[in-house]
C-alpha cells in the first residue's frame, strides 16, 4: 500500500517569510511519480510539479522549489519571500505501481499569508 | 479558456434520490476522472476513462457509475444517494493516458444530501 503524510494541517506565516511544505511518502515501487497541486480559496486544484522517483534533482520556479530526497522519502516544498496569493489548501500526491498504477494524495496543508 | 467544466456548481438531494454530474473538457485531452473531496480526507478517486470508450474504478467507486459520452464528456451518477455521498465532487483531465499524467481540475460540485 502507498501512503502520502503531509504532517503539517496548517501554517500561518507573515507575508514575504519563507515557508516549508512537507510531504513524505511510502512506497514500495521502483518506478513512482510526485505531485504537488494548489488549492486557492476559489477551489479548483493547480497542477504545480510532478517528479519521477529516477530524478532527484532539486527544482526551481520563481519563488517556489521543491526538495526531493529519496533517502528519506520526502517531497518538501518551500515557497520564498511568501505572498498573501500563495494562501491555499496545498497538496502532495504519490503515483505508483507495477501494471497496476494508483494515485494518493495527502491530506493538504492549509497555508495562510497574512499581510 | 473554459478547461474542465462541471455541472452543476451545487446541489441538494433527499437520500434515495438519483443525480448525474457533468463534466465536459475541450482540451482534446484523452483522459478524464472524477474525485471526490471529504474534509480532513484529501482527493480520492471514484472512476477515471483512459481513453474514449474505456472506464476503471479509482479507490471508492461504490455506490457511483459512470460514463465517457465521448472525447469531451464524462459524467458521474448516483443511482440512489445517501448522505454519505456528501461531498465536492472534481472532475478532472489529462492529455494523455495514465495517472502520473498532471491533470487539469474543474471547479467542483458541491453535493449535500439530506
Amino acid at each position: 500500500a502507498q501512503k502520502v503524510t503531509q504532517a503539517q494541517t496548517e501554517i500561518s506565516v507573515v507575508e514575504k517569510e519563507d515557508v516549508t511544505l512537507d510531504c513524505v511518502y511510502e512506497t514500495r515501487d521502483t518506478t513512482y511519480y510526485l505531485f504537488w497541486y494548489k488549492q486557492p480559496p476559489s477551489g479548483e486544484l493547480v497542477f504545480l510539479i510532478r517528479r519521477n522517483s529516477f530524478d532527484e534533482q532539486n527544482e526551481i520556479s520563481g519563488r517556489y522549489s521543491w526538495n526531493f530526497q529519496k533517502s528519506t522519502s520526502s517531497f518538501n516544498f518551500t515557497i520564498t519571500a511568501s505572498q498573501v496569493v500563495d494562501s491555499a489548501v496545498y497538496f502532495c500526491a504519490l503515483c505508483g505501481g507495477g501494471s497496476n498504477y494508483k494515485l494518493t494524495f495527502g491530506k493538504g496543508t492549509l497555508l495562510t499569508v497574512n499581510p | 479558456n473554459a478547461g474542465v467544466t462541471q455541472t452543476p456548481k451545487f446541489q441538494v438531494l433527499k437520500t434515495g434520490q438519483s443525480m448525474t454530474l457533468q463534466c465536459a473538457q475541450d482540451m482534446n485531452h484523452n483522459s478524464m476522472y472524477w474525485y471526490r473531496q471529504d474534509p480532513g480526507m484529501g482527493l480520492r478517486l471514484i472512476y477515471y476513462s483512459a481513453s474514449e470508450g474505456t472506464t476503471d474504478k479509482g479507490e471508492v467507486p461504490n455506490g457511483y457509475n459512470v460514463s465517457r459520452l465521448n472525447k469531451r464528456e464524462f459524467s458521474l451518477r448516483l443511482e440512489s444517494a445517501a448522505p454519505s455521498q456528501t461531498s465536492v465532487y472534481f472532475c478532472a483531465s489529462s492529455a494523455t493516458q495514465g495517472l502520473w499524467q498532471p491533470q487539469h481540475f474543474g471547479d467542483g460540485t458541491r453535493l449535500s444530501i439530506l
